[in-house]
Parts: structure tokens; C-alpha cells; sequence
């Protein structure tokens, strides 16, 4: 079964700032795709980027970027720029790409801004 | 941008009463989920439908739920018989299949008293 891990239960950035929330995974699989996804207070689940296993290269979303290290299996989620509005609970989700094609979900890392 | 959509945003309802949760997925996708998500806790699978049938379910998903998808734009959440533990955000999703991204709906806030 694939296991997600976020570390920080809590972070927190200056606004302009930048931080980095980590993730790390546990899959005996080679074809998979990784997701952040934000929840805000509304609590709606927002994408906010993904990636697939078997591309090299990072995803970016404009000031949001990870840095995927399918060895270490490993996929932190970088914010630059900070804004106020980036403040929410940011999850990490591991996708197998297997059959069903259902998330498994981090704890969360709830990210405050300051201003 | 199509999206998710889920009725009610906000259900009370007495332990042992029946429960019908509704989501229209987008309208073009073919796997469907509900997932679970208790207050300060971490997002739950509950369950996956393609192709009209339940193709996996979690432990979570007891003989108290089942899901339906009754026409074609429709899919929802039964529980038969609630328990307290059930009060919880239920969020429905859809996605198109392998690889593509999971759409979450706005969720649909239960509180069983």
C-alpha cells in the first residue's frame, strides 16, 4: 500500500517570502503521478500542481514549483513570492496510476502567512 | 472552467437517520469518488465507480453506505443509518482516468447529532 508523509504539520512564511513544504512517498510502483493540493479555511481542495513519475523535469505553476526526486522519493512543494492568500492547509496526494486511480493523502501541512 | 458540484453544502441530521449526498461530476469525466475528511484530520478514500459499478471501496465504506449513479449527470452517497462518527466533510470528485488530475467538489458538510 502507498504511504504519504508530510513532516511539518505547520510552517509559516513572511509574505514575499519563500518556503518550502516537503512530502515524501512510498510506493513499490513506476508509473505514478504526485499532486499538491490547498484547503483553505472554505475548505474546498484546490489544485495547486502536479507531476508525473515519469517526467525528469519539475512542474511549475507560476510561483509555485516542486522539486521531485523520484529516488528519494520525495516531492516538496516550493511558494515563492508569498501572498497572504496562499495561507491554508496544503496536502500532498500520490495517484498509482493502477486501476482506480484513487488519491491517498498526506496529513497536511497547514502554512501561515505573515504580512 | 466546469467543475464540481455537490448538494447540500450543509446537512444536520439525527443519528439513525438516512442521508443522500449529491454531486454532479464534470460532465465529460468517467471515474467518480467520495472521500472523506473529519474535522483536523487528513482526506479519506471512501470510494471509486466506473463504468456503473463500485470498482474499489475502503474499509471505511461499510454496509451503511452505498453510492448510485441514477441518470447520467448524478452520482451519490447513501448512508443508511448514521452514526456520530460520520459528521465529517464529504467531498465528491471526478477525473477523466489515468494520470489526470482528481477535481474535488466544495464538499458537503455533515453533522449527524
Amino acid at each position: 500500500a502507498q504511504t504519504v508523509t508530510q513532516s511539518q504539520p505547520e510552517m509559516s512564511v513572511q509574505e514575499a517570502e519563500t518556503v518550502t513544504l516537503s512530502c515524501t512517498y512510498d510506493t513499490s510502483e513506476s508509473d505514478y503521478y504526485l499532486f499538491w493540493y490547498k484547503q483553505p479555511p472554505s475548505r474546498q481542495m484546490i489544485l495547486v500542481i502536479r507531476q508525473e513519475a515519469y517526467k525528469q523535469q519539475n512542474a511549475t505553476e507560476n510561483r509555485f514549483s516542486v522539486n521531485f526526486q523520484k529516488a528519494a522519493k520525495s516531492f516538496s512543494l516550493k511558494i515563492s513570492d508569498s501572498q497572504l492568500g496562499d495561507a491554508a492547509m496544503y496536502f500532498c496526494a500520490f495517484n498509482s496510476g493502477g486501476s482506480n486511480y484513487k488519491l491517498t493523502f498526506g496529513k497536511g501541512t497547514l502554512l501561515t502567512v505573515n504580512p | 472552467e466546469p467543475e464540481v458540484t455537490q448538494t447540500p453544502s450543509h446537512q444536520v441530521t439525527q443519528m439513525g437517520q438516512e442521508v443522500i449526498l449529491r454531486c454532479v461530476p464534470i460532465s465529460n469525466h468517467l471515474y467518480f469518488y467520495w472521500y472523506r475528511q473529519i474535522l483536523g484530520q487528513k482526506v479519506e478514500f471512501l470510494v471509486s465507480f466506473y463504468n456503473n459499478e463500485i470498482s474499489e471501496k475502503s474499509e471505511i465504506f461499510d454496509d451503511q453506505f452505498s453510492v448510485e449513479r441514477p441518470d447520467g449527470s448524478n452520482f451519490t452517497l447513501k448512508i443508511r443509518s448514521t452514526k456520530l462518527e460520520d459528521s465529517a466533510m464529504y467531498f465528491c470528485a471526478s477525473s477523466q482516468g489515468k494520470g489526470n488530475t482528481i477535481y474535488f467538489g466544495e464538499g458537503s458538510w455533515l453533522t449527524v447529532v
